[in-house]
């Protein structure tokens, strides 16, 4: 596509639920990021790949929350037994190489209850 | 560390007026990215405007202008000649320029609501 896809748009969860956020960069992008943003705030990074190497994942909040891109392009977000501090924007970015201008996704927008 | 502040939470501005947005910075690296974003209501994160730590001009993007001040350690945003369309939240970001150094994230500051009045 032309630019970087996410789906869904948005999530309602209930407490304890798993939950896989799906991200489809842009074609040939070798980099990918996930960023959570919480409401009223900056996005804060979680986790970086390249190709289908997971290069840093130190942003990741806990153990709850896991990251794939198995075939180095499409990535999935998967948050196990959601909590109500979860509850956040996911932005997923990519970019042509490691360095160069990122492009984001609309996001994900996952609501806790 | 990376550190990025922005102290206006919000502005208003009048149409076809020009408005400053803040951006302070505090980095050890020598080699650094400062980068503005705007986010609408869609969501979406647009790239504005990108100025290197070495660059000894300011960056200008059509109605976009990065007032750029190392020794300050900011990096202000100048909107000229505001539009409607301006409304929406704005991100200042920064990253290392460091080859080897990971993931080149960024690091966001917490943005500043420019509402455009008609």
């Amino acid at each position: 596509g032309a630019g970087v896809s996410q789906s869904p748009r948005y999530k309602v969860a209930k407490r304890g639920q798993d939950v896989a956020l799906r991200c489809d960069p842009i074609s040939g992008h070798v980099s990918l990021f996930w960023y959570q943003q919480a409401l009223g705030q900056g996005p804060e990074f979680l986790t970086y790949f390249q190709n289908e190497a997971q290069l840093d994942k130190s942003g990741l909040p806990s153990d709850r929350f896991f990251a794939e891109r198995p075939e180095g392009s499409v990535s999935t977000l998967k948050i196990q037994r959601t909590q109500q501090e979860d509850s956040a924007v996911y932005l997923c970015a990519s970019s042509f190489k490691p360095g160069t201008e990122a492009f984001f996704g609309q996001g994900t927008r996952l609501t806790v209850v | 560390a990376q550190k990025i502040t922005q102290t206006q939470p919000g502005m208003f501005v009048q149409e076809k007026e020009a408005v400053t947005l803040d951006c302070t910075y505090d980095t050890s690296d020598q080699s650094y990215g400062l980068f503005w974003y705007k986010q609408p209501s869609s969501g979406e994160m647009i790239f504005l405007i990108y100025q290197g730590s070495y660059d000894e001009q300011n960056a200008t993007e059509g109605r976009y202008s990065l007032n750029f001040q190392k020794a300050r350690k900011s990096a202000n945003l100048v909107i000229s000649a505001s539009q409607l369309g301006d409304s929406a939240m704005y991100f200042c970001a920064m990253r290392t320029l460091y080859s080897g150094a990971g993931s080149y994230q960024l690091t966001f500051g917490k943005g500043t609501k420019l509402s455009v009045i008609p």
